[in-house]
């Protein structure tokens, strides 16, 4: 299976800031990768998928890259509603494998 | 809009079984794979079952080998997943989501979960 490392686990940051959360594949995945936005008690929502492709709607704060096996979801300027958590997937190979998540949170 | 509808969650004893139904709309169901995805509590998302378009192939998580079936109707517009010889740690919110096509990526749409709580 493949394992999909997500750093960091927890982290805390202040309105306006970046942020750079990491996924990493334990092998190559091609660009099959999205991301998504999970509030409390709430549905999980795709932010990016094909690795870097802007889900319709979400705001261009959001951004995402990479390939292969390194995978990065960037925040460029946090703003009070990002503050949540977040997932990535693979959906190169199955099982497909989410990453452990990262919460965001207020500083 | 692509609606997806989850019913059939509650509470079973561990060892028991439990169907899960989501009903999908707004797309041409029988054009799409479909997943389900679990959450246990407090914890993170957890992949569990593909099924393709057709229901000639089927993907299972290790965990859940055996015990779950994932299936589908496409004359109901319905996805299903039998589930027996339920442990504890089963108990999750469950749900289903779509599969993509043409040029559409997968997980854009998912329904709004259903909990499946296994205890005694």
């Amino acid at each position: 299976d493949i394992q999909m490392t997500q750093s960091p686990s927890a982290m805390s940051a202040s309105v306006g800031d970046r942020v750079t959360i990491t996924c990493r594949a334990s092998q190559g995945i091609s660009n099959y990768l999205a991301w998504f936005q999970q509030k409390p008690g709430k549905v999980p929502k795709r932010l990016i998928y094909a690795s870097s492709s802007l889900q319709s709607g979400v705001p261009s704060r959001f951004s995402g890259s990479g390939s292969g096996t390194e995978f990065t979801l960037t925040i460029s300027s946090l703003q009070p509603e990002d503050f949540s958590t977040y997932y990535c997937l693979q959906h190169h190979t199955f099982p497909y494998t989410f990453g452990q998540g990262t919460k965001l949170e207020i500083k | 809009q692509v609606q997806l509808v989850e019913s059939g969650g509650g509470v079973v004893q561990p060892g028991g079984s439990l169907t899960l139904s989501c009903l999908a709309s707004g797309f041409n169901f029988s054009s799409y794979g479909m997943y389900w995805v679990r959450q246990a509590p407090g914890k993170g998302l957890e992949w569990v079952a593909f099924i393709r378009y057709d229901g000639s192939k089927e993907y299972y998580v290790d965990s859940v080998k055996g015990r779950f079936t994932i299936s589908r109707d496409n004359s109901k517009n319905t996805l299903y997943l039998g589930m027996s010889s339920l442990r504890p740690e089963d108990t999750a919110v469950y749900y289903c989501a779509q599969d993509g096509g043409g040029s559409s990526w997968p997980f854009e749409n998912w329904g709004q979960g259903i909990l499946v709580t296994v205890s005694s």
